[in-house]
């Protein structure tokens, strides 16, 4: 167990839809970073979190936005949700905004139809 | 375009033997290299991870093999258990005060450990 926890772990929903993935980091890391991660693409890094501001991005859809709040959790917010959407999105943690040891949680499961 | 390239896509190995993965990577500002981890149904884990100073870094069974000049790195993992079978991620990053860590993942590789 890394102590990241992300929640639901499972999510089906239509084309078109809003969706918020949660995250909780590890106890002491400041710093959040969400993938994605597709059959045909891999884990593609999406946003990067530290202590409440954005600090880098990836390839991440303007469809998507995310944020993290005073106590450090994050959201993931995903919107006009399409078919390719789908895939496991993780949220991993680490200390400071430039620490290379990240911890990933179990992921978020989600599955547009 | 794919800023880390890992081969092979998918690897078989006797227990006992050694799979070697393999990864490339294009961009020299990358200063840390990890390996992943990856289990059915859970999220990667760091496995082991090495910087650009350094040829060689073992962890128990997990070696990494470093070469700067070539650009490349390798995972080997010595007397393979059936218990290693999962997926393998190479990754690189390059962390830079005031914008952050970004991290390029490979593409995966998927260790299958007969026994």
């Amino acid at each position: 167990d890394s102590g990241v926890t992300q929640t639901p772990k499972h999510l089906i929903t239509a084309t078109g839809q809003r969706v918020t993935l949660r995250c909780s980091p590890r106890s002491g890391d400041l710093s959040v970073y969400w993938y994605q991660q597709s059959l045909d693409q891999g884990l593609q890094f999406l946003i990067q979190y530290y202590n409440g501001e954005e600090r880098a991005k990836g390839n991440i859809l303007e469809r998507f936005s995310a944020q993290q709040f005073p106590d450090l959790h994050s959201e993931l917010n995903l919107s006009s949700l399409e078919l390719g959407d789908s895939a496991l999105y993780f949220c991993a943690s680490s200390v400071s905004s430039i620490s290379y040891e990240q911890y990933f949680g179990p992921g978020t499961r989600l599955t547009v139809t | 375009q794919q800023q880390v390239k890992q081969s092979p896509q998918s690897l078989i190995v006797q227990k006992g033997g050694i799979p070697i993965i393999n990864c490339a990577y294009e961009n020299t500002a990358f200063d840390y290299f990890p390996w992943y981890q990856q289990f059915p149904g859970k999220g990667p884990a760091l496995l082991i991870a090495i910087r650009p100073d350094v040829s060689e870094k073992k962890e128990g069974r997990f070696t990494i093999s470093f070469n700067k000049s070539a650009k490349q790195f390798s995972l080997h993992i010595m007397d393979s258990q059936p218990g290693d079978s999962a997926t393998y991620f190479c990754a690189a990053s390059m962390g830079l005060r005031n914008t952050g860590n970004q991290f390029y993942f490979g593409t995966g590789t998927s260790l299958t450990v007969i026994p």
